[in-house]
């Protein structure tokens, strides 16, 4: 069984800090990692993923994620925060070879003060 | 163009009644899913189906039944909807082998 757990359900930074939200993972195989953004009463935008290339992956909006196979971990980060970033936040794995069900987090909302 | 469509995008209504939502995607995607996210935005699977196959399907009430017409369709019917059922469902699709899963916009369901 795969899980994920999302270190703080609401992350508060100023605009131009540093933005780190925590996630960690539970897999038995092999995983692949996303982390998704959620806009208010929108839909679910990819940020980024991890599929077992490099582990810093470099996503859309200036966030990147590292994969950290030793800590179960692939936390997000963005050196300046914007306005703009404020949004929900959702760290999810699955299996790799496709086809299978995504398991998310519980999700962490960002708010980015001006 | 949108790549993955769902409707209604709202939808209230009784508790009892019967609706469906319907999802599309013109991605030439062969695998769909319908997730559920409720009131705490915690987000989990409910369905997916592959080239029309049923292939996951959680411990959901038999109150809720999809059904794959063809490749590019995937709809969800509840029957005898109750309080609980009040969420947002969002449909996504992939290609078999491939792991990034594209989310449609969602329905928000409101059952009072």
């Amino acid at each position: 069984a795969q899980s994920v757990t999302q270190l703080g359900s609401h992350v508060s930074v100023s605009e131009g800090a540093l933005v780190l939200l925590r996630c960690n993972y539970s897999s038995s195989v092999p995983p692949y990692l996303f982390w998704y953004v959620q806009y208010p009463n929108q839909g679910l935008q990819l940020l980024l993923k991890y599929t077992s290339a490099a582990t810093l992956v470099k996503g859309i909006n200036g966030f990147e994620a590292e994969f950290k196979k030793s800590e179960t971990s692939f936390h997000l980060t963005k050196p300046s925060a914007h306005m703009s970033d404020a949004a929900e936040y959702f760290c999810a794995v699955t299996s790799q070879g496709g086809s299978e069900k995504l398991v998310f987090g519980k999700g962490t909302k960002l708010t980015v003060n001006p | 163009d949108t790549a993955v469509s769902q409707t209604p995008k709202y939808l209230v209504t009784q508790m009892g009644n019967d609706k469906s939502i319907k999802c599309e995607q013109n991605l030439g995607h062969d695998t769909m899913y319908w997730y559920k996210q409720d009131s705490k935005k915690f987000l989990k699977i409910m369905f997916s189906y592959n080239n029309k196959e049923l292939i996951i399907n959680e411990t959901v009430p038999n109150r809720f039944s999809p059904k794959s017409p063809d490749k590019a369709h995937l709809n969800l019917h509840i029957n005898s909807l109750e309080l609980g059922d009040s969420a947002v469902y969002f449909c996504a699709s992939n290609l078999q082998g491939q792991e990034t899963q594209y989310f449609g916009p969602g329905t928000r369901l409101l059952v009072l």
